[in-house]
């Protein structure tokens, strides 16, 4: 298995501008979660979805984010109009809800640079 | 969620045991503890984790205090591609597994 495969790898946009960032789970996994790391705030949870569904998004900092899932094997984050202190890296993590507590597996992150 | 609370940074030389503790004073019956850690410019990965028992697996040991108000992470034999922050997180059973992650303990591994 490939694992979660999050593109792009690294972004670099200038302020104002929009940004999507891509993730493709596990194949299999239902649960979807997007987490932002920054040097301020550490890890933090963004929004996480259940079978395609957002279930919880009281992490997305402000109406300048949104999420999609429009289907089972790949999600979108996206920044528009995208700032400075947007500057962050974002991880895409996947999980099967089969069992009573299950593993999350994260991808390699994509680290946005906004000038 | 209950909150747990981990050192900042902790040293060991390669090839010996590493104990790591996590206190979590107000852990409720269905909480589960459950380890990640983070190499460097890599997102987390899940460790281990347990309810009430000890748990061993390929990559560490998980000893749970008797009143469970308590736990630690223990790395057998350290090497050099364990360094790396390692988060002890509290997850309630039946929820949907958000991990809230702390500062957690940033492991240096010296030859």
């Amino acid at each position: 298995d490939a694992g979660v495969i999050q593109s792009p790898r690294h972004e670099v946009t200038e302020m104002g501008q929009e940004v999507t960032l891509r993730c493709k789970p596990i194949s299999g996994h239902n649960s979807l979660f997007w987490y932002r790391q920054t040097m301020m705030r550490g890890l933090e949870l963004l929004i996480y979805f259940n079978n395609n569904v957002p279930i919880d998004d009281s992490g997305m900092p402000e109406d300048r984010f949104s999420a999609k899932m429009p289907n089972a094997s790949f999600s979108t984050l996206k920044i528009q109009p995208s700032e400075p202190r947007d500057s962050a890296v974002y991880f895409c993590a996947s999980r099967s809800t089969s069992g009573r507590v299950s593993e999350q597996f994260f991808g390699p992150g994509t680290r946005l640079t906004v000038l | 969620d209950a909150k747990t609370t981990q050192p900042n940074s902790m040293e060991s030389n390669e090839e010996e045991p590493v104990h790591l503790p996590c206190n979590h004073s107000t852990i409720s019956g269905t909480d589960y503890i459950h380890w990640y850690r983070q190499l460097p410019s890599q997102g987390p990965e899940y460790v281990i984790h347990g309810l009430t028992s000890n748990v061993n697996n390929r990559m560490a040991s998980l000893a749970i205090a008797e009143d469970r108000k308590s736990s630690t992470l223990i790395l057998h034999r350290a090497t050099l591609r364990d360094a790396a922050v390692y988060y002890c997180i509290l997850i309630r059973a039946g929820t949907a597994s958000k991990l809230t992650f702390g500062t957690g303990t940033r492991l240096q591994v010296t030859l």
